[in-house]
């Protein structure tokens, strides 16, 4: 059973960049097929997908956070990272990683399963 | 992207069905069959309950069931019993690789 867990700084200054690490367990990141996300929820507020990763890098991003988004997979730590760039305030949330269904060649995004438990990253000025 | 529309809150007392409604557009819910539902109780990794409109992964109850008609979804949990207390959210793919939620809903059982 694949279980995932986020990981990461929880203090970032604005400006600079929020790096975060999600660990695969239970399963191989080059599992066939799987994509996997970051989600975000600031607090107050919904859920908002960043974006998506396979493991051969092939990758789909939020179009309103596209410029400052990196998302990465180390297959021989079975691992996948995040970089946000020139963080606000606005960047405040809970991060969560998460296992996601997608078609490879339309991006077509089916489903997020499962969810790690997700990790508070606070932007200080 | 917009995010799609829930209600905040919802509440049934034990035994009764209750339905979320999430409210979408011709952009996303209503021209996907890509729509998923996410339980997520305090403190826990958000599990997926419904996904396809109507699939149900395995190991979810039966009491959980999924629906759409045009531009709206809807999760509909039946028998409530109290362990369905719990923040849900809707989630449609949105063409041009876009991926939109909903706002939450909090479900009480009174």
């Amino acid at each position: 059973q694949l279980q995932l867990q986020e990981s990461g700084p929880g203090l970032v200054k604005a400006s600079e960049t929020l790096s975060l690490t999600c660990t695969v367990s239970g399963g191989s990141i080059s599992s066939n097929g799987y994509y996997w996300g970051w989600i975000r929820q600031p607090p107050g507020k919904g859920l908002e997908w960043i974006g998506s990763v396979y493991y051969s890098g092939s990758t789909f991003y939020n179009p309103s956070l596209k410029s400052r988004v990196t998302m990465s997979v180390d297959t021989s730590k079975n691992r996948l990272s995040l970089k946000l760039t020139s963080v606000t305030a606005a960047d405040t949330a809970v991060y969560y990683c998460a296992g996601a269904r997608v078609d490879f060649w339309s991006g077509k995004h089916h489903f997020l399963d499962p969810w790690g438990q997700g990790t508070l990253v606070t932007v200080s000025s | 992207q917009s995010a799609l529309t829930q209600p905040a809150s919802v509440s049934g007392s034990p035994g009764q069905s209750i339905t979320i409604s999430c409210s979408g557009t011709r952009s996303d819910v209503g021209t996907y069959n890509l729509v998923s539902w996410y339980q997520r109780k305090a403190g826990e990794a958000p599990k997926l309950m419904i996904y396809e409109v109507t699939r149900r992964p395995s190991g979810v109850s039966n009491r959980f069931s999924g629906s759409k008609s045009g531009n709206t979804a809807s999760l509909t949990i039946s028998g409530l019993q109290a362990e369905d207390e719990a923040d849900y959210y809707c989630c449609s793919y949105a063409g041009s690789i876009a991926v939109i939620f909903g706002g939450g809903t909090k479900l009480t059982v009174l």
